[in-house]
């Protein structure tokens, strides 16, 4: 069975530095989403592609965070520079177009020192 | 925008017997309400969802009721069993698919 695939599973990073997260959806999923679970929390939408295209990204903290998928496919989320507060699992899914039902990864723990 | 709020936060229940966790959001306009598994360390997974035309929906030990006028929804899990512990978020989305979770459920089946 096809699953959502995520890079790297935990990462430990010092304030103030860049870090990225990897994401490669489901094969044809056009629709991919990247959320934030603090823990003790459900997740979070943080930005959400169509394609290659954004389609929403008005919960995402854009002084220090981006999102890409320049080819449509596979998605990078990078925090620059991560804060404290960042610590979180970041988890990224997918779904085909005009379908409501999301696949999640197996999410990146980030811990910000 | 879409405010989806959980009840309980915790649950504990005696092997067999029934869990029930409630569900309510604020938009009107929201049309799908999936619950999510999620094991220790794992990912999140769909369990069961329920579209707005429909008013329950039963998968085995697990069924999801909704209440459109109320806004309210619930999941419920008949005949626990100790792989039933798990945290369990439900979720409510309009048309354009964007998901807004409950803080979710930790339930704990005891032996």
């Amino acid at each position: 069975e096809a699953e959502v695939a995520q890079s790297p599973r935990y990462k430990i990073t010092e304030k103030s530095q860049a870090v990225a997260f990897w994401c490669d959806p489901i094969s044809g999923h056009a629709t991919l989403y990247w959320y934030r679970q603090i823990l003790g929390q459900g997740p979070e939408l943080l930005v959400q592609f169509q394609d290659e295209s954004v389609v929403d990204d008005s919960q995402l903290p854009k002084d220090r965070f981006s999102a890409e998928r320049l080819k449509g496919v596979d998605s990078t989320l990078k925090i620059q520079p991560a804060e404290l507060g960042d610590s979180a699992m970041y988890l990224c899914a997918s779904s085909q177009s005009n379908d409501n039902e999301q696949f999640f990864g197996p999410g990146t723990r980030l811990t910000v020192l | 925008g879409e405010n989806v709020e959980q009840h309980p936060s915790t649950l504990s229940v005696q092997e067999g017997d029934s869990a029930v966790i409630k569900c309510t959001y604020s938009d009107s306009a929201s049309n799908y309400f999936p619950w999510y598994k999620q094991e220790l360390g794992k990912r999140p997974q769909l369990i069961i969802d329920i579209r707005s035309n429909v008013g329950e929906k039963k998968d085995q030990r697990i069924a999801v009721t909704l209440n459109k006028t109320a806004k309210h929804f619930s999941l419920h899990i008949t005949e626990t069993q100790p792989e039933d512990s798990a945290v369990y978020f439900c979720a409510a989305s309009v048309e354009d698919y964007k998901l807004s979770f409950g803080a979710g459920t930790t339930v704990t089946v005891r032996a």
